[in-house]
């Protein structure tokens, strides 16, 4: 079992509508969440971060988190095909080090 | 202000060979960590320096070596390059190692033949 699962995808919307990616984690001990968004061929890029169970909204974007159940999301309002990329969930280890364990990314294509 | 910037933006090398990545972090940053991501893949840690010390280290061989200069510069090393090093080499920068936001450049794309 991976440190961090997500469904590859693709999931595919049409435009205006509600995306929401999905993320579970092995590791109770985590305690920061990272959204990243990854163009084709381009370097990752963070979006969003949460530290409290709850939502946190920022924009279009909301990020959902339940420590109990290990399960983050991304909620991405009124989609546009500019949101078509992978999002990858990172949640931050905390046994002693400072490194992400990144997922595998949800290929998300929003349909024009 | 200048952000991640990494050298090359591509290169091709064949089985066997050695080579060297170039990173520069964002202005302020002097931490620097060293990510590999295979095609459809997702990054995986390679390792971090911070005041020109490796702090941590992934799972990977000692054929893949690091060093960070005074100017907070990295370089990461690859000796005797296997076919299964073909991947995109992310270099992303921090405040410190402990500061969560990561900034990354945008690659260095290595083909091993």
């Amino acid at each position: 079992q991976k440190e961090v699962e997500q469904n590859s995808g693709p999931l595919s919307v049409p435009e205006g509508a509600i995306a929401s990616l999905n993320c579970t984690y092995s590791d109770r001990g985590s305690q920061s969440f990272f959204w990243y968004r990854q163009y084709s061929g381009k370097s990752p890029e963070l979006i969003m971060s949460i530290y409290s169970n709850g939502d946190k909204e920022d924009g279009r974007f909301t990020a959902q988190l339940n420590k109990a159940s290990q399960y983050v999301s991304l909620l991405i309002r009124d989609s546009q095909p500019s949101d078509s990329a992978t999002y990858l969930c990172a949640p931050r280890t905390t046994s002693g080090t400072y490194k992400y364990i990144f997922g595998t990314g949800t290929r998300l294509k929003v349909l024009a | 202000d200048a952000g991640v910037t990494q050298s090359p933006t591509h290169l091709i090398k064949t089985r066997g060979q050695q080579v060297t990545l170039r990173c520069s972090p964002k202005s302020g940053h002097d931490t620097v960590s060293w990510y590999q991501q295979a095609l459809g893949q997702e990054p995986q840690f390679i390792f971090q320096y911070y005041e020109e010390e490796e702090r941590q280290r992934g799972n990977f061989p000692d054929r893949f070596s690091g060093h960070q200069f005074p100017n907070y510069s990295s370089e990461l090393n690859v000796n005797a390059l296997l076919l299964g090093d073909s991947a995109l080499y992310l270099c992303a920068s921090s405040l410190d190692p402990g500061n969560e936001k990561l900034f990354f450049g945008s690659g260095t794309q290595l083909s091993v033949l």
